[in-house]
């Protein structure tokens, strides 16, 4: 069966570094989305990508970045991961009108 | 992409159908009304969609009024399995799609 995988589940981090985090997909979908989801918050898009090449800011893009090399990922970047990011991190997948997938999120400590 | 408003929080008893409305005023005519559900932390789950006609499926009912500017999702017989936080959103029948989420509501099943 198809699905979307995020890794890793959990992550703990140090201010300053650089974080990746993976996204893939095998519903061979060209619409992917990152979204972060703060405590008791609904989710805030951060990027997303409509195609290989192809990547848009979404409403809290500062400090991270995306790049859309295949169709399958969607990796995003922290540069310089900050305490503010600390958050639960859900990407999904969609092709035309079809219902958004959603991986199961990646939590982030940013200590 | 059209905003919704839905209300933070309601309750329903075990068993009884649960109503959640959903207010979308500025809707445009190749919107879709989509509704999904986060249980706990989970990613969230897709539950139905819809552009003007009502829609049914195995898991709930869509109900959009004439003038589209409003919706109702209707989970018949409601369990405590259905304790979640559903998301209304808008989104254009196309691939290109920014998908943006709101607060949701806070739905608490009762025994």
């Amino acid at each position: 069966d198809a699905e979307i995988t995020q890794s890793p589940r959990h992550k703990i981090t140090e201010t300053g570094r650089q974080v990746t985090l993976a996204c893939h997909q095998t519903w061979n979908h060209n619409n992917m989305f990152w979204y972060r989801q703060d405590l008791g918050h609904g989710l805030r898009l951060i990027h997303y990508s409509y195609g290989v090449q192809d990547t848009n800011k979404g409403e809290v893009s500062d400090g991270y970045s995306v790049s859309r090399s295949n169709t399958e990922d969607l990796p995003l970047t922290l540069e310089s991961a900050a305490s503010s990011q600390t958050s639960v991190y859900f990407c999904a997948s969609s092709d035309g009108n079809s219902p958004l997938h959603f991986g199961n999120g990646t939590r982030l400590t940013v200590t | 992409d059209a905003k919704t408003t839905q209300p933070p929080s309601m309750d329903c008893a075990e068993g009884r159908a649960a109503n959640l409305p959903c207010n979308h005023s500025t809707i445009s005519g190749n919107e879709y009304v989509y509704w999904y559900r986060q249980i706990h932390s989970q990613g969230p789950q897709y539950i139905i969609h819809g552009l003007k006609n009502n829609e049914t499926n195995e898991m709930a009912s869509l109900i959009i009024t004439e003038d589209r500017k409003s919706s109702t999702l209707i989970l018949p017989h409601a369990t405590l399995r259905d304790t979640a936080v559903y998301y209304c959103i808008v989104r254009e029948y196309s691939s290109a799609s920014k998908i943006i989420f709101g607060s949701g509501t806070r739905l608490s099943i009762r025994p």
